[in-house]
């Protein structure tokens, strides 16, 4: 069955320390891949996405991601995480061939240390 | 600003009772899709329209329905509400059926 995993539910890192968020997919072919941030008692904002092209995307408030194939994976970084950066973050992919889907991962909560 | 609104912001309800959950997409989107958030389930979704049609659906209960109207608003309705139902219920929008979400500020149900 097609499926969204993020592995961390709770991260904690240091202001101005670099972060990595981890996100893997099942699924036969390639999906559309999105990251989307949530701060506390907002609705989700769209970070970056892949559709296809380079494999390294940029986004908005410094983060990238990076899809690579053989791992079914679509990471997101920073290089140096800010207080504001403290949410949580969702990586969703869309799967474009059958039967429609919009999946959700279930979330990795980030804690950002002063 | 996504540019998605909802309708209302909180609402406090009984056991029972039926409520209406009211979104309108950014100007636009074809696509509307319902979400329930809790802290126990984290986020669900619920159901998909597009153009007015049912393209999807998720983990959506039979007590709850939707709809998506010809000027693209949908609305949520639920009813004989549980203690379980309260959540946070977000709408997003998007241009089609592949692209990115649109998220709007959410609706707060509590049912007491």
């Amino acid at each position: 069955a097609q499926s969204v995993t993020q592995p961390d539910i709770h991260i904690t890192v240091s202001e101005g320390a670099s972060l990595e968020l981890r996100c893997n997919y099942s699924y036969g072919a390639t999906p559309y891949l999105f990251w989307y941030v949530q701060s506390p008692g907002q609705g989700l904002q769209l970070l970056l996405k892949y559709f296809s092209g380079d494999t390294l995307v940029q986004g908005i408030k410094g983060f990238e991601a990076e899809f690579k194939r053989s791992q079914s994976s679509f990471n997101l970084r920073k290089p140096s995480v800010h207080w504001s950066d403290a949410a949580e973050y969702f990586c969703a992919v869309a799967l474009t061939s059958g039967t429609y889907k919009y999946i959700f991962g279930t979330g990795t909560r980030l804690k950002v240390l002063a | 600003d996504s540019g998605v609104t909802q309708t209302p912001k909180h609402l406090i309800t009984a056991t029972g009772q039926r409520v209406t959950l009211r979104c309108s997409p950014r100007s636009g989107d074809l696509s509307v899709y319902w979400y329930q958030q809790s802290l126990d389930q984290g986020l669900q979704f619920l159901i998909q329209y597009y153009n007015g049609e049912e393209r999807a659906k998720g983990n959506i209960l039979e007590r709850f329905s939707a709809q998506q109207f010809p000027d693209l608003h949908s609305e949520l309705n639920l009813s004989s509400l549980e203690l379980g139902d309260s959540a946070l219920y977000f709408c997003a929008s998007s241009v089609d059926l592949w692209n990115e979400q649109y998220f709007g500020p959410g609706t707060r149900l509590t049912v007491t």
